[in-house]
């Protein structure tokens, strides 16, 4: 079974232009998540979704961020615009909404603002 | 607010010999669910091993096993005979029932010895 997939796997750009991530969840899979990790903050929740819809985005930044989910098996999270201090893994997971399933993450995408 | 507590930033272990890494958390849901994750220098998340907070048995995964102490709220996990390929960081994590989401722990680096 193909697991979450994430896209790009690496990203550089420079300082001021937008990045966008994009993260396909697994099939039949009803809440999706997106984390950033980093050395000093661990890894930290920016938003997730159930059914297509956001649930808790308290975890964004800021403005300069923000997801989407349009349907159940596409999700971008934009950076808009990118800064250095954005420079981070950035994971996408999802689960079944049942307490008792895990989360299964993405490979995630290892951003590098210049 | 649920809370993740990893006190143990980073462990040795011989190889073959067990670990306990450990975790405590604090919660006021009556029903919640803990997870372990390893993460590995390559850097995906890895789902371990789930307990719930109404199990009546500490969970087992093979090599893997959770002590899971209510009362005190912990949930440690432990790795028998371990092994090179262990060598990761291990995250604790707490199901948020009443929003759907995981708050994780900071996590622990276990290096094995040879």
């Amino acid at each position: 079974d193909a697991g979450v997939i994430q896209s790009p796997r690496h990203e550089v750009t420079e300082m001021g232009q937008e990045v966008t991530l994009r993260c396909k969840p697994i099939s039949g899979h009803n809440s999706l998540f997106w984390y950033r990790q980093t050395m000093m903050r661990g890894l930290e929740l920016l938003i997730y979704f159930n059914n297509n819809v956001p649930i808790d985005d308290s975890g964004m930044p800021e403005d300069r961020f923000s997801a989407k989910m349009p349907n159940a098996s596409f999700s971008t999270l934009k950076i808009q615009p990118s800064e250095p201090r954005d420079s981070a893994v950035y994971f996408c997971a999802s689960s079944l909404r049942d307490r008792r399933q895990p989360q299964h993450f993405g490979d995630g995408t290892r951003l590098s603002i210049l | 607010a649920q809370k993740i507590t990893q006190t143990q930033p980073g462990m040795f272990v011989q190889e073959k010999e067990a670990v306990t890494l450990d975790c405590t958390y604090d919660t006021s849901d009556p029903s919640y669910g803990l997870f372990w994750y390893k993460q590995p220098s390559s850097g995906e998340m890895i789902f371990l091993i789930y307990q719930g907070s109404y199990d009546q048995q500490n969970a087992t995964e093979g090599r893997y096993s959770l002590n899971f102490q209510k009362a005190r709220k912990s949930a440690n996990l432990v790795i028998s005979a371990s092994q090179l390929g262990d060598s990761a960081m291990y995250f604790c994590a707490i199901f948020r029932g009443s929003q759907g989401n995981l708050i994780f722990g900071k996590g622990t680096k276990l290096s094995v010895k040879p």
